[in-house]
């Protein structure tokens, strides 16, 4: 089954102690992103990465990095979470590298709390 | 700067009546479009998208969406909404002169009463 999957789906943490969120996709895709969705704000993009070794920042790239080692690997790393950092993460991938005419897909998203 | 606007955080209806959710758009071109639906504990899922073309297009589950250049609008709609259309839906719009991204507005969340 074509997917993105995200682990894990669920996270609590405390203030400081470095985590990461894996994303991975099956589907071949070249453009993979990451959004994080706060009420009232919808999704703003955090980093992308239009191919393997190729990321850059997106809206709201303050406090995370990526990587993209492999095609179907996209990684996000928070090395010292924040409360600020609560919020619900989607990793996405588009079959295009243009990904503003594209359909993206989505995995079904972590939560973490950074207490 | 270009955005995406949703103007109702929340809209209820009941079963069986007709939606319509609105989508506002600020961009110079005439941008990609898309609606996404987010079901309760999961990921988004395409509905539509329009670039070209007839300004109606037709979607999954029953959605259609009408683009109106005159009002920069893309808004949603469905003739008969299902308690299973509860969710919530995101506009999102995107354009290559504004970056590799697509642009989401801030949602709006649908309540279905029976």
């Amino acid at each position: 089954e074509a997917q993105v999957t995200q682990n894990p789906r669920y996270l609590i943490t405390v203030t400081g102690k470095k985590l990461t969120v894996t994303c991975s996709q099956n589907m071949n895709h070249e453009y993979m992103s990451w959004y994080r969705q706060d009420p009232g704000l919808g999704l703003r993009q955090i980093y992308y990465s239009m191919n393997v070794e190729v990321t850059d920042k997106g809206d709201v790239p303050e406090g995370y990095k990526v990587s993209r080692k492999e095609k179907r690997n996209f990684p996000l790393i928070l090395e010292s979470p924040s409360p600020n950092q609560t919020s619900l993460y989607f990793c996405a991938s588009s079959l295009s590298g243009q990904a503003w005419s594209t359909e993206a897909f989505f995995g079904q998203g972590t939560r973490l709390t950074v207490v | 700067a270009q955005s995406v606007t949703q103007p109702d955080i929340h809209i209820t209806v009941s079963e069986g009546a007709s939606l319509e959710l609105r989508c506002n758009y600020s961009y110079g071109a005439t941008p990609y479009l898309f609606w996404y639906v987010q079901s309760p504990g999961q990921g988004l899922q395409l509905l539509l998208k329009y670039f070209s073309g007839d300004t109606l297009v037709q979607g999954i589950k029953g959605f259609e969406a009408e683009f109106k250049r005159s009002q920069s609008s893309f808004n949603l709609r469905k003739p008969s909404v299902h308690w299973s259309d509860a969710a919530e839906y995101f506009c999102a719009v995107g354009a290559m002169e504004y970056g590799n991204k697509l642009v989401f507005g801030a949602g709006t969340i649908l309540r279905v009463k029976s």
